[in-house]
């Protein structure tokens, strides 16, 4: 099984869409979670911390199951710069403390 | 800042030869880590350092790659010899401490033909 699962899109939404994505990871050890943004051939950014109650930042909200080991990002009012690679980062927890990143869903936000 | 810097942008070299890519980090971050990118493996982690200290090269390919930090501010990652297998996005980035939240550059395009 993958360290972290992702469904790869692409996800095509017209400007002005709410879209969700998801994903799951496999360390139950695993304390602290990110989102990162990465667009075409650039590096990745961090988007936003993923916290245990949720949180929010403007149009971004992300979400945190643990008993499901699964963590979602809503993006609401798509706009077309949102169109990008996201990935999903869980911190790998005990013995691997590292970011393991996830392939990436890919969003495309038509005009 | 400048950001983490890398070189070169892009590197086009033939089966065989090194490559030395190039990485300097953000002024006062402790952390530096090394990353792969491909479409099938997406983002894979090789080595990192911390305080010049690699800390974790669990994810070096093999005895061709090796990588060092001879100094908080630069860091290189040599192939040798490079194989067409290798052909890849390489990305450098560093962390103020924790590696939590880390800043990557722009990357080094590598293609072995």
């Amino acid at each position: 099984r993958k360290e972290v699962e992702q469904d790869p899109g692409p996800f095509n939404v017209p400007e002005g869409a709410t879209v969700a994505f998801n994903c799951t990871y496999s360390n139950s050890a695993s304390q602290s979670f990110f989102w990162y943004r990465q667009d075409c051939r650039k590096e990745p950014k961090l988007l936003m911390s993923v916290y245990s109650s949720g949180n929010e930042d403007g149009r971004f909200t992300a979400q945190l199951n643990r008993a499901s080991q699964y963590i979602s990002l809503l993006i609401r009012d798509s706009k077309l710069s949102d169109s990008a690679t996201y990935l999903c980062v869980p911190r790998g927890g005990g013995a691997t403390n590292k970011l393991i990143f996830g392939t990436g869903t890919l969003l495309a936000v038509q005009p | 800042d400048a950001g983490v810097i890398q070189s070169p942008r892009h590197e086009v070299t033939e089966m065989g030869q090194e490559v030395t890519l190039r990485c300097k980090p953000i002024s006062g971050h402790n952390s530096l880590f090394w990353y792969r990118q491909t479409m099938m493996r997406g983002l894979e982690l090789l080595i990192y350092f911390n305080n010049n200290v690699p800390i974790d090269d669990s994810g070096m390919p093999e005895d061709r790659f090796s990588a060092k930090m001879p100094n908080a501010s630069f860091s290189t990652l040599k192939i040798q010899p490079s194989e067409p297998r290798d052909s890849a996005v390489y990305f450098c980035a560093s962390s103020p401490g924790g590696g939590n939240i880390q800043y990557f550059g722009a990357g080094t395009r590598l293609s072995v033909l």
